[in-house]
């Protein structure tokens, strides 16, 4: 299968600081990956898709702003959470697609925001 | 809007049990994935199922897309405590690349 890399793999910030989180095709191009949040003991929740060279398209209810993804190549996207509070903590994940019908997914980013 | 209704949500069973998890839903989709996720881990793909009626089998598990291609289910037999997780479906729209995932199963086989 193709493999996707997220790094970091979890991170501990300070309230009101930010924090990028890296989402890497390694052996495929990838024109469209994919954000999610999951919650403890949830299924995924789709946050954005990642278009390279483009905008990213936010799912309704997540903040653009607070959710900033730039995709400017076709390995790599990165998601930054901004000014970081507390109820941002919370297990990141990325996927990406080398054909249509299957999904890889990054190894996931615990973010623990203080 | 496409969703997908994923039962049960807990499974909690003795080892050497049979179970069988449930992706439900009212639209049509191209390809179903069915990915098992270990704590603090991304899911990993199990099985894509694409044609309707299909049947997959990876070792103990056995995978079947509906013949409408609206439904899938997941069938482990002799659970081991190996195969506790949380078990996902997801399907694939015609020619789209976002997927639809279902709740989730969270799956424990006891010793």
């Amino acid at each position: 299968g193709a493999v996707v890399s997220q790094h970091p793999s979890w991170v501990i910030c300070k309230s009101g600081t930010s924090v990028k989180i890296e989402c890497r095709s390694l052996d495929f191009q990838a024109t469209t990956m994919f954000w999610y949040r999951q919650f403890p003991k949830q299924s995924l929740m789709l946050m954005a898709t990642s278009n390279e060279g483009s905008k990213a398209t936010y799912e309704q209810g997540v903040e653009k702003d607070k959710f900033l993804i730039n995709h400017a190549s076709l390995t790599l996207s990165t998601l930054t959470v901004t000014s970081a509070h507390p109820e941002d903590s919370s297990f990141y994940i990325c996927s990406a697609t080398p054909w249509i019908t299957e999904a890889f997914f990054g190894q996931g980013t615990r973010l623990t925001v203080v | 809007t496409q969703l997908l209704e994923q039962s049960p949500q807990f499974l909690s069973i003795q080892e050497g049990e049979n179970l069988t998890v449930y992706c439900n839903s009212s639209s049509v989709f191209s390809s179903l994935q069915w990915y098992r996720q270990e704590p603090g881990e991304g899911p990993v793909l199990l099985v894509t199922v694409v044609t309707g009626g299909e049947v997959k089998k990876l070792k103990r598990l056995t995978f079947q897309f509906g013949d409408a291609r609206k439904d899938s289910s997941l069938h482990i037999t002799a659970a081991q405590p190996g195969d506790t997780g949380l078990y996902l479906c997801a399907g694939a729209g015609q020619g789209a690349q976002k997927l639809v995932f279902g709740q989730g199963t969270r799956l424990t086989i006891n010793p």
